[in-house]
């Protein structure tokens, strides 16, 4: 168990919805992450938060959003979804802005029919 | 921009023998970290191994070394005695220390035959 938790653990919607998903980081840890695993693919970086702070954004499209609330738990929105947005969506805490391992948790499966 | 390369999609070998992934790297940067993660069936992440540049020292965890040269951006992953349960993909990922994002690989595929 990493310690991170992410919530829902699936999550089924229609095209043109909205969803948030919800990440707690470890214990202790300030730097949050969010990847996007589409199937079969690599891991595709969204967004990191430190602290409250916005640290580093990726590839996020502009119907993805997210924040880390002053408790440090982080959410992710998206809207407007899209077939293409169906992936496994990881969220990673570390300690550190960098310098420390990631650990993740068992991520969300979105799946947009 | 940092760039993390893994030239092996795909990799087997047998139960017991030993396996060595591939990962280059590219940065202009004289201190970052190493990673190495493991993506079983089940799809979670797991850490297996993590390298610090300024250590020449390479890092072991029971089964897992790695083979860091530093000179060549090259940081290679083996297996020793390999396991049903390594069957997974393994991630290398490298952590510039700016604060920015991971770099990830695109993952090698690896299975492990009976």
């Amino acid at each position: 168990d990493s310690g991170v938790t992410q919530t829902p653990k699936h999550l089924i919607t229609a095209t043109g919805q909205r969803v948030t998903l919800r990440c707690s980081p470890r214990s202790g840890d300030l730097s949050v992450y969010w990847y996007q695993q589409s199937l079969d693919q690599g891991l595709q970086f969204l967004i990191q938060y430190y602290n409250g702070e916005e640290r580093a954004k990726g590839n996020i499209l502009e119907r993805f959003s997210a924040q880390q609330f002053p408790d440090l738990h982080s959410e992710l929105n998206l809207s407007s979804l899209e077939l293409g947005d169906s992936a496994l969506y990881f969220c990673a805490s570390s300690v550190e802005q960098s310098a420390s391992p990631l650990h993740f948790g068992n991520g969300t499966r979105l799946t947009v029919t | 921009a940092q760039t993390v390369t893994q030239s092996q999609p795909e990799m087997s070998v047998q139960e017991a023998e030993t396996v060595t992934l591939s990962c280059t790297y590219d940065t202009s940067e004289s201190n970052y970290y190493l990673f190495w993660y493991k993506q079983p069936p089940s799809r979670q992440m797991i850490l297996v191994i993590r390298q610090e540049a300024y250590k020449q020292q390479n890092a072991t965890e029971n089964r897992f070394s790695v083979n860091f040269q530093k000179a060549a951006k090259s940081f290679s992953l083996k297996i020793s005695d390999s396991q049903l349960g390594d069957t997974a993909m393994y991630f290398c990922a490298f952590d510039s220390n700016t604060g920015n994002q991971f770099y990830f690989g695109t993952g090698t595929s690896l299975t492990v035959i009976p």
